[in-house]
């Protein structure tokens, strides 16, 4: 079956330091991956995407590159402020035109310290 | 604001009891997706619906149940409610065939005592 597996944290840093959150997949399939962000007390709102091997999806600061070789969608950030404090939830969806539903992780919480 | 709306915000009922979550899609997407988000099992997809026509299950129990109007907007319906069933329910949209992107909704927060 299909399977995302990624960091639960929480991860702890203080403002301006470099993020990495690994992502790691499963897929019975060729998938698109995407990094999902929810703040307290709303929805997900997506924050970038990639659908084939080596895209880089980008947005608000944040990057991650989908590498097929190693399975794997590594969300970064140069420099965080306190404002990206929040779960990130990494994502995939295999079926193509997405009459599957996409299949997540647990979620990373990340907090992010002045 | 992701154009997706939900109804109600907030659910408290009892064990035992029905309920209606209702969502309304962006505007001209065609497809609604149902998720159930809980400590224990995390983000979990549950149905799809397109155009008003079923397209994948997910790991819907047979208690619960969901249609698409033709005005697109969705119901997922939950029989025979029990503790667990306590969770956010999201539900999402998207074009379908043009893209994969699914945009959320804000989420009702059910609660069953």
């Amino acid at each position: 079956g299909n399977s995302v597996t990624q960091m639960e944290g929480p991860v702890t840093l203080s403002e301006e330091a470099f993020l990495t959150i690994n992502c790691t997949y499963t897929a019975t399939g060729y998938p698109s991956l995407f990094w999902y962000v929810q703040y307290p007390g709303e929805g997900l709102q997506l924050l970038l995407k990639a659908t084939k091997a080596d895209d880089k999806g980008s947005n608000k600061g944040f990057e991650a590159t989908y590498r097929k070789e190693t399975t794997s969608f590594h969300l970064e950030k140069g420099s965080v402020q306190v404002s990206d404090s929040a779960v990130y939830f990494c994502a995939l969806s295999v079926s193509g035109g997405g009459a599957d539903g996409l299949t997540f992780g647990k979620g990373t919480h990340l907090i992010i310290q002045p | 604001d992701s154009g997706v709306t939900q109804t109600p915000k907030h659910l408290i009922t009892a064990t035992g009891q029905r309920v209606t979550l209702r969502c309304s899609p962006r505007s001209g997407d065609l497809s609604v997706y149902w998720y159930q988000q809980s400590l224990d099992q995390g983000l979990q997809f549950l149905i799809h619906y397109y155009n008003g026509e079923e397209r994948a299950k997910g790991n819907i129990l047979e208690r619960f149940s969901a249609q698409q109007f033709p005005d697109l907007h969705s119901e997922l319906n939950l029989s025979s409610l029990e503790l667990g069933d306590s969770a956010l329910y999201f539900c999402a949209s998207s074009v379908v065939a043009l893209t994969d992107t699914q945009y959320f909704g804000p989420g009702t927060r059910l609660t069953v005592l």
